[in-house]
């Protein structure tokens, strides 16, 4: 039973514009959230974590928000640039938990 | 220059053929990890080990094996149990709080002659 749940399997964005992506969870137990992006052919690399007493953290242009009673959290890039164009995962806590991904597509 | 190295980063495996991948760290990372990603699909935990000579089974486990002897060091065998095995496999690591991220390595494709 998946845990971590990214429903939107793609993304298209215009270069500039902001893209959001989506995940949801079950478990209210979890204490941390990370987003990953990954490149075709490369492993993961870690993009921006949030804690479950926070509903909100920024770095950049990517914001994490962090919804506790709808067990939502959602990404969003903003601007998006060509380089945003890859993959991107939710994972919950204990990094055991992965969401199926997000293929982000930034149309120049 | 720390990081995680897997090889081979492409493998291809004969029927009945047991393989394996290997997965060094030099993070000093005491968790190792073992995901799966078939195309179009996310990561799935084949196996985990958060301390060296132990590991748990992940959500997949069925047809793989692991060992942990070294910190270092946490190769998996895909045996010839393992029916469907192409795939790309990813190892990453992590420190040992379980709130840390995870490291990942540039992955390994295999593939069925």
């Amino acid at each position: 039973d998946q845990q971590v749940k990214q429903n939107s399997p793609s993304l298209s964005v215009q270069e500039g514009r902001i893209s959001i992506l989506n995940c949801d969870y079950t478990n209210s137990m979890f204490d941390y959230f990370l987003w990953y992006k990954k490149y075709p052919a490369e492993g993961p690399t870690f993009l921006i974590s949030i804690s479950s007493i926070k509903d909100k953290n920024e770095d950049g242009r990517f914001t994490v928000f962090l919804n506790k009673s709808a067990k939502h959290l959602s990404l969003h890039i903003v601007p998006s640039q060509p380089g945003d164009s890859a993959v991107y995962f939710c994972a919950a806590s204990g990094e055991l938990s992965f969401g199926a991904g997000t293929t982000v597509t930034v149309r120049a | 220059d720390g990081g995680i190295t897997q090889s081979p980063k492409y493998l291809f495996r004969k029927e009945g053929q047991n393989v394996t991948l290997s997965c060094e760290q030099n993070l000093n990372h005491d968790a190792m990890y073992w995901y799966r990603q078939d195309p179009g699909q996310g990561l799935r935990l084949i196996y985990y080990s958060q301390i060296v000579n132990d590991f748990q089974k992940g959500d997949i486990a069925e047809g793989y094996s692991v060992s942990r002897e070294k910190k270092e060091s946490f190769p998996l065998t895909v045996t010839s149990a393992q029916k469907n095995p192409t795939a790309f496999y990813l190892c990453a690591s992590s420190g040992s709080s379980g709130l840390e991220k995870l490291f990942f390595g540039s992955g390994t494709q295999l593939s069925v002659l």
